[in-house]
C-alpha cells in the first residue's frame, strides 16, 4: 500500500537553531500534505499545509517545502523556542479521492535551552 | 470554532466487555475517522465514513467495527475487548480534502 517515510524519529536542537523534518511519500497522485503537532497529552493540530500545485509555504517561523518530482516535503521552523517541543506528523491526502491521510510515525522534537 | 469530542478521556474495561466510544462533531463534516494512537506507531487508520451509513477499513480494522447513523457522530465498538487494545483512540472530522480536527482522545486500559 501507500506510505510515508519521515525523518529523523527524534531531534535534539539547540534553542535558537533551526530545526528540519523530512517526508517522502510513494502515492505520486497526492496533493495534499499537511504538517500536525502534538503536544505532550493533547490532540494533534495543523500547524501549517500545502497542495501540489505551490512548492513553498510560510507562515511565521514555520515554512514547508514540497518537491512533487522527488516525491518529498519537508517541514523547517527557524529561531526555535521550548513551546516547539512537541511530536510533528507529516501526512500526504490519498489520491484516490477518498481523503485519507497516510500518516509519517512523527518526529519527536526536543529544544535544549 | 470546530469541536470534536469524544465520550470518555479515560476508560477501563475486562476482558471479553463489549466497548463503545462514540466520538461528535459539530460542523457538518462528511467524513469522520477513528485512529489508534501507540507510541513509536505513530497514527494509525482504524475505520473512516465518509457519509452517513457509509465506512470504509483503515489498516487495523481486526477487533473493531463501527458505525454511523448520524452524520455528526461515529461510534467505534470493540466486540470483545483485548488487552492489546489497550491504547489510545483518537476521532478525527473533515470537511472533503480539508484539514482533519482531532477530538481529545480516550485512554482506554483492558485488564
Amino acid at each position: 500500500g501507500e506510505n510515508v517515510e519521515q525523518h529523523p524519529s527524534t531531534l535534539s536542537v539547540q534553542e535558537g537553531d533551526s530545526a528540519v523534518i523530512k517526508c517522502t511519500y510513494s502515492d505520486s497522485a497526492s496533493n495534499y500534505f499537511p504538517w500536525y503537532k502534538q503536544e505532550l497529552g493533547k490532540r494533534p493540530q495543523l500547524i501549517i499545509d500545502i497542495r501540489s500545485n505551490v512548492g513553498e509555504k510560510k507562515d511565521q517561523r514555520i515554512a514547508v517545502t514540497l518537491n512533487k518530482t522527488a516525491k518529498h516535503f519537508s517541514l523547517h521552523i527557524t529561531e526555535t523556542q521550548p513551546e516547539d517541543s512537541a511530536v510533528y506528523f507529516c501526512a500526504a491526502q490519498e489520491g484516490k479521492g477518498n481523503y485519507q491521510l497516510i500518516w509519517g510515525a512523527g518526529t519527536k522534537l526536543i529544544i535544549k535551552p | 470554532d470546530v469541536k470534536v469530542t469524544q465520550s470518555s478521556r479515560y476508560l477501563v474495561k475486562r476482558t471479553g466487555e463489549k466497548v463503545f466510544l462514540e466520538c461528535v462533531q459539530d460542523m457538518d463534516h462528511e467524513n469522520m475517522f477513528w485512529y489508534r494512537q501507540d507510541p513509536g506507531l505513530g497514527l494509525r487508520l482504524i475505520y473512516f465514513s465518509y457519509d452517513v451509513k457509509m465506512k470504509e477499513k483503515g489498516d487495523i480494522p481486526e477487533g473493531y467495527s463501527v458505525s454511523r447513523e448520524k452524520k455528526e457522530r461515529f461510534s467505534l465498538i470493540l466486540e470483545s475487548a483485548s488487552t492489546n487494545q489497550t491504547s489510545m483512540y483518537l476521532c478525527a472530522s473533515s470537511s472533503h480534502g480539508r484539514e482533519q480536527y482531532f477530538g481529545p482522545g480516550t485512554r482506554l486500559t483492558v485488564t
